[in-house]
């Protein structure tokens, strides 16, 4: 079965600055799609970025990126620049391809101090 | 273009009453996804429908069902509620199965008393 694993409960980083939160995961499956969710108090579950397993190339949008390793099965989010609009539950997901069944991980809690 | 409209958004149940929480995907989106989130057990998968078809089940008791309509939108019941179902169930939407990520609604939070 797969799993994931978020290992941080609880990140801070102070305003401008960058933070990485991690993420590793676990199959068997030779192509799947990783993701990364932001749920704010206001709890709707927004899209972040998402990595395509057959990609070698790291996901970014915008501040966001990715350090996908295949091998490793290690999936991390930097954010750059962080701002105050940041702070929020961040979930990383696994989705094998033909479902829309996402495992999550636990998440990690980002607070950004001004 | 409206977004996944979940209804309703709160809910307060007793034990033993049984309740059905309903799920408006994106309009043209065909896949329709629910997961329950609790401090406890986090973000647990339920279930998966395509075209009115259920095509996967999460591990959850009987007392959970669900199904889905002729115009994609879904709704999930749960029968003999329970303290332990407690719990903000999410529902998301995408165009097709296993295509572009899913969209997610706000939630419907339950609690039981």
């Amino acid at each position: 079965a797969q799993t994931v694993t978020q290992s941080q409960p609880e990140m801070s980083v102070q305003e401008a600055e960058t933070v990485t939160l991690s993420c590793t995961y676990d199959t068997s499956e030779s192509d799947y799609y990783l993701f990364w969710y932001k749920q704010p108090p206001s709890r709707q579950m927004i899209l972040v970025i998402r990595q395509e397993a057959y990609k070698q190339q790291n996901a970014t949008e915008n501040r966001f990126s990715v350090n996908f390793q295949k091998a490793a099965k290690s999936f991390s989010l930097k954010i750059s620049d962080s701002q105050l609009g940041d702070a929020a539950m961040y979930f990383c997901a696994y989705r094998r391809v033909n479902t829309d069944k996402l495992i999550f991980g636990t998440g990690t809690r980002l607070q950004v101090f001004p | 273009k409206a977004g996944v409209t979940q209804t309703p958004r709160y809910l307060i149940k007793t034990r033993g009453q049984q309740v059905t929480l309903s799920c408006s995907p994106i309009s043209g989106h065909r896949s329709v996804s629910w997961y329950q989130q609790t401090p406890g057990q986090g973000l647990q998968f339920l279930f998966e429908y395509f075209s009115e078809t259920q095509r996967n089940k999460g591990n959850f008791p009987g007392r959970f069902s669900g199904r889905q309509f002729s115009n994609s939108r879904s709704e999930m019941n749960v029968s003999t509620l329970e303290l332990g179902d407690s719990a903000l169930y999410l529902c998301a939407s995408s165009l097709l199965v296993g295509g572009q990520p899913q969209h997610f609604g706000d939630g419907t939070r339950l609690s039981i008393l």
